[in-house]
């Protein structure tokens, strides 16, 4: 499986838009980019994920570059309720595991 | 619809104990999971099922036992409990079409004394 690569941790002020970087220079052609959160002791849950073109949903945006070694997970508008663990995964559509890394931590700042 | 359950929330244990985790899914997906999450760590995966009476391992699965009888449920067995098990078990279960979506239940936290 293809290895992501994320920032260990990131601040974002309250309101403003939160931009979460992850690297996956080695992503095959049928590797899908999965973005999941958790919120302090939660279940992780699910965000976004994209193949090619960007993607949006009612949480977040996910920008794919054209080369697929990267992504930009976008939160609009954040809150502080999007203070979380932001994981970055990469696996192929017909592959049954999900392999979790270490993840962003994001804080929203008041 | 309930989603993903996890039973017990909270449970203690004595070294050399063995017990069940149970997970249930009312969603009818194929795929189902179980991860341990240590206290500052990243979820591992444990064992993972993608159908009613297949099971494979994960990156952590000594252990644990699992079996998948039905669609709905995907019990995690603890053989013998240590106390470096002790941690937070999340279940997961996993849609096919179009993209994988997992939802997680809400964790079971698990201490070996």
């Amino acid at each position: 499986d293809a290895k992501t690569t994320q920032p260990t941790s990131m601040d974002c002020a309250e309101g403003r838009a939160a931009n979460l970087p992850c690297n996956h220079s080695t992503i095959s052609g049928n590797e899908y980019v999965y973005w999941y959160r958790q919120i302090h002791s939660q279940g992780p849950q699910y965000i976004i994920h994209g193949l090619k073109n960007n993607e949006t949903n009612e949480m977040a945006s996910l920008i794919i570059t054209e080369d697929r070694k990267s992504s930009t997970l976008i939160l609009p508008h954040a809150t502080l309720r999007d203070t979380a663990v932001y994981y970055c995964i990469v696996s192929p559509n017909r592959d049954d595991k999900i392999i979790f890394g270490k993840g962003t931590r994001l804080h929203i700042l008041p | 619809n309930a989603g993903v359950t996890q039973t017990p929330k909270f449970q203690v244990l004595k070294t050399g104990q063995s017990m069940t985790l149970q997970c249930a899914q009312d969603m009818n997906h194929e795929y189902m999971s179980w991860y341990r999450q240590d206290p500052g760590m990243g979820l591992r995966l444990i064992h993972y099922s993608v159908g009613a009476g297949i099971t494979d391992q994960g990156e952590v699965p000594n252990g644990y036992n699992v079996s998948r009888s039905t669609t709905e449920d995907f019990p995690l067995r603890l053989l013998s409990a240590a106390p470096s098990q002790t941690s937070v078990y999340f279940c997961a279960s996993t849609t096919s079409r179009g993209g994988r979506q997992a939802f997680f239940g809400q964790g079971t936290r698990l201490t070996v004394v």
